[in-house]
């Protein structure tokens, strides 16, 4: 059975940093391109970036570039997703997803809450 | 990488058919066959319905269905059912990127 869990996410203030960590099982995690969606509180779903099997490809949505750096370890099953100088306006749960093949995420984690707020 | 258009909310009584659009651009939904439909429950997490415009996920009901035509694409379910009122999102492959659409809230009347 696929699993996604996250974990790093919490309360950080304007400016700060927060690492979030996906776990991944019940896949050959080093065959499939990975990646992280948001959705801040009562809004909609927003694509935040993206990393191919083997950490070639990296991708960033505007609003995230020069302050998001994704990355992986697949010795460890894991993806990860370093944000720097947060806003108010990162606040949102953050799901990392499974892309399947074509451009489409198959899998997601339950998410994990990061609220920027001082 | 602006959102693509979704009508806010659409709703059908038990049985009936509705279909939800997803209005992009030549650059996104009209550049593509890699557009996907995902449900989402209060709470919950993201689930795939459709994806490459009209696949349909092992598991998923075949009420379910989906269509694209220049930078338009649509969801459509049949036999509209209770456990369907939910908020739906698709989603383009934009080049480097993918982007959503604003989410629809079904409700089943």
């Amino acid at each position: 059975e696929v699993q996604l869990v996250e974990s790093g996410g919490g309360l950080v203030k304007p400016g700060g940093s927060l690492r979030l960590s996906c776990a991944a099982s019940g896949f050959t995690f080093s065959s499939y391109s990975m990646n992280w969606v948001r959705q801040a509180p009562g809004k909609g779903l927003e694509w935040v970036s993206s990393i191919s099997s083997s950490s070639s490809y990296i991708y960033y949505a505007d609003s995230v570039k020069g302050r998001f750096t994704i990355s992986r370890d697949n010795a460890k099953n894991s993806l990860y997703l370093q944000m720097n100088s947060l806003r108010a306006e990162d606040t949102a749960v953050y799901y990392c997803a499974r892309e399947g093949g074509d451009p489409f995420f198959d899998y997601w984690g339950q998410g994990t809450l990061v609220t920027v707020s001082s | 990488q602006s959102a693509l258009t979704q009508p806010a909310s659409v709703s059908g009584s038990p049985g009936q058919s509705i279909t939800i659009s997803c209005t992009g651009t030549s650059s996104d939904v009209g550049g593509y066959n890699y557009v996907s439909w995902y449900q989402q429950h209060p709470g919950k997490a993201p689930k795939l319905m459709i994806y490459d415009v009209s696949k349909r996920p092992s598991g998923v009901s075949n009420r379910f269905s989906g269509s694209k035509s220049g930078n338009t694409a649509s969801l459509t379910i049949s036999g509209l059912q209770a456990e369907d009122e939910a908020d739906y999102y698709c989603c383009s492959y934009a080049g480097s990127s993918s982007v959503f659409g604003t989410g629809t809230k079904v409700t089943v009347l």
